[in-house]
């Protein structure tokens, strides 16, 4: 059974890094055609992907957040770090992580998500 | 970028009536790349459909998806008292993986 478990702060100060753990079990992260993805979703608001990392350390990154976001993989303590910089108010939202396996040619999908974090920025 | 565009935003129905979700994407997406979630308050998304119209393990057989190109739809076909929540559609093909800003169903 695949798992995954969101962990980190819960309340973090504007301009300080975010930094946000996903365990992962059911799978090995150096697995091929694994990824793992992190999602944010805002408080009433809808799903936002941020970023991605592939089984051969490949990433992805949201448009909107390259410059400020950077995703990590640790195979051998089965997590996936993100990290934001220079938080906000407005990047306060529940945070997902999610597993994704390709096979060969076909795209996966984001199945299965994990229970979520709720990040709140407020000094 | 794709951007995803759903409607209605909200969707008023009473159980056992039919509900039909729409999912209109700005460019053509491929048919696999397509996935429809259920979310409820206070829980993670839960993956209905994907590839456009196949079933996720455990989801029961009232809900369908369907369409190509540019236009997809969810439809459940009687609606039980735990399918009001809110339903995104999403497109997994290729960076960046973007969502429909969701269609709220709720009872009549």
């Amino acid at each position: 059974q695949i798992t995954l478990k969101e962990s980190g702060p819960t309340l973090v100060k504007p301009k300080q890094t975010l930094t946000l753990t996903c365990i992962v079990s059911g799978f090995s992260l150096s697995t091929k055609g694994v990824s793992v993805g992190w999602f944010r979703q805002p408080p009433g608001k809808a799903l936002e992907w941020l970023a991605l990392i592939f089984w051969n350390d490949d990433q992805r990154y949201s448009p909107s957040l390259r410059t400020r976001a950077s995703i990590t993989k640790d195979t051998s303590k089965n997590q996936v770090v993100l990290t934001m910089t220079n938080m906000d108010p407005v990047d306060t939202g529940t945070y997902y992580c999610v597993h994704k396996l390709d096979f060969g040619v076909v795209v996966g999908w984001f199945h299965p998500w994990g229970q979520g974090i709720l990040v709140t920025v407020s000094s | 970028e794709i951007v995803l565009t759903q409607s209605p935003g909200t969707l008023s129905l009473s159980p056992g009536e039919r509900a039909t979700l729409s999912c209109r994407a700005s460019l053509s997406v491929s048919s696999y790349d397509l996935a429809w979630y259920q979310q409820k308050v206070g829980q993670a998304p839960r993956l209905l459909i994907y590839g456009a119209s196949s079933r996720a393990t455990g989801i029961p057989d009232r809900f369908r998806g369907s369409g190509s190109g540019t236009d997809f739809t969810l439809t459940i076909s009687s609606l039980e008292p735990e399918d009001f929540a809110v339903y995104y559609c999403q497109h997994y093909g290729s960076s960046p993986y973007t969502f429909g800003q969701g269609t709220k169903l709720e009872i009549k």
